[in-house]
Order: C-alpha cells, then sequence, then structure tokens
C-alpha cells in the first residue's frame, strides 16, 4: 500500500448506530488531518494531529470523536449521527517543516447517515 | 489566512495550455500560494506551491505576480483527465507545529473540451 488509505469507501448508517472511519499513511508523516466535504460546500477541516496530538478541533460535535493511537494511522469514531452530517469524510496526512509542506488525501469515506 | 479569489469556472481545449487566475490580494509577506486540485469524488492532490518566485514541476507552473497580488497557475498541455475543481489557497507556513490547516474555498472548476 502506498499513500494514504480510508476505509470502508463507502458507508450507510443509521442515526443510532456506531460506526468508525479508519485512515492509514504509509509516507512517514508526522501530522494528520480529518476533514468533512457536504455537497457543494467547501472542504471543512475537523481535526488535527501532529505526533499523536490534537492541536485543533474545528468546533466539532460530540457525536465525532477521533482517535490518533500512532503517527500512521487515525480513527474517527461516530455515534448518533445526524443526516446533515452525510458528507464526503477526508483524511490527510503531511510531513510539517520550515520551508512548507504539502498534504496528501487519501480517497476519502463516502458517509450517508438515514 | 489571506482571502483568495478564483472564477467558479473555465474551459479549455484538449491540448493548449490552462491559465487559471488567482487573486490574493491580502496577502501578507510570510504567506505562501498553494494550489491544489480535485477530480470529482476523489480526495484532493497536492499541485505546487510558492512564495516569491515562480516554479515549476512535473505537473504545472506557478507563476506569482511582483506585487505577490495574483498568481496563475498554467497547465502547459492540458488533457481530459485535468478536468477537476482547482483551489488557490494563501496559509502562513509556521515554524513550530502548531495551526497547520488548509482553508478551502469554492475554487475554480476546469473542464477540458475534446
Amino acid at each position: 500500500e502506498t499513500g494514504v488509505t480510508q476505509t470502508p469507501r463507502h458507508l450507510v448508517m443509521g442515526m443510532t448506530n456506531k460506526k468508525s472511519l479508519k485512515c492509514e499513511q504509509h509516507l512517514g508523516h508526522n501530522a494528520m488531518y480529518w476533514y468533512k466535504q457536504s455537497a457543494k460546500k467547501p472542504l471543512e477541516l475537523m481535526f488535527v494531529y501532529n505526533f499523536k496530538e490534537q492541536t485543533e478541533n474545528n468546533s466539532v460535535p460530540s457525536r465525532f470523536s477521533p482517535e490518533c493511537p500512532n503517527s500512521s494511522h487515525l480513527f474517527l469514531h461516530l455515534h448518533t449521527l445526524q443526516p446533515e452530517d452525510s458528507a464526503l469524510y477526508l483524511c490527510a496526512s503531511s510531513q510539517v517543516h520550515l520551508a512548507g509542506y504539502e498534504q496528501y488525501f487519501g480517497p476519502g469515506t463516502r458517509l450517508t447517515v438515514t | 489566512d489571506a482571502k483568495t479569489t478564483q472564477p467558479p469556472s473555465m474551459d479549455c481545449a484538449e491540448g493548449r495550455a490552462a491559465n487559471l487566475p488567482c487573486n490574493h490580494s491580502t496577502i501578507s509577506g510570510n504567506e505562501y500560494v498553494y494550489w491544489y486540485r480535485q477530480i470529482h469524488s476523489q480526495g484532493p492532490q497536492y499541485i505546487i506551491h510558492g512564495l516569491k518566485n515562480n516554479e515549476t514541476n512535473e505537473m504545472a507552473s506557478l507563476i506569482i505576480t511582483e506585487d505577490r497580488k495574483s498568481s496563475t497557475l498554467i497547465l502547459p498541455h492540458a488533457t481530459l483527465r485535468d478536468t477537476a475543481v482547482y483551489y488557490c489557497i494563501v496559509r502562513v507556513v509556521r515554524s513550530n507545529f502548531g495551526n497547520e490547516k488548509l482553508t478551502f474555498g469554492t475554487g475554480t472548476r476546469l473542464t477540458i473540451i475534446p
């Protein structure tokens, strides 16, 4: 596997379900991110982890719970979601350094909440 | 981070150069210009970034005006696979491991015409 992978690619869940999204990066990066992309809206940053420590929570509701057990893996735990949470959830990683850096994105998980 | 302005959509003939403009008139001296693109329902892909000088890589060229208030992304020989939404982002690159977020706008939807 290379780059950033995300599983599952598609997920349909009810409002009372609990599910988790998984992201794995094979690039040796030290930062990982969760973004949300709703239909016809710009990407929104949700969470940032640097060296496994959460450095940003962009006012995300508590029904979204991130977990970063190590610098290669990132999870997004979902519970009691609402239909408006249906969106494409994107994971990204980067190697932070002084001269600038780029974020590498995974293919995303298309989430539908029924 | 400074705000950017991009045209909502553009067309370009296959094989021709695609020139995508971006205005960032409030850019600060320590802010970089980044370009990403997003092919339908995929994760964004990093293209190029720069600070003051023009930059070129295997994907594209980035031309930044001398006053840094605008830039142009050039795809020298556009193909059908270049059809995507292109995002221009300006951001500070910090020397610590603090706020490393990218703020995406609505971008330019580039359509390559056969």
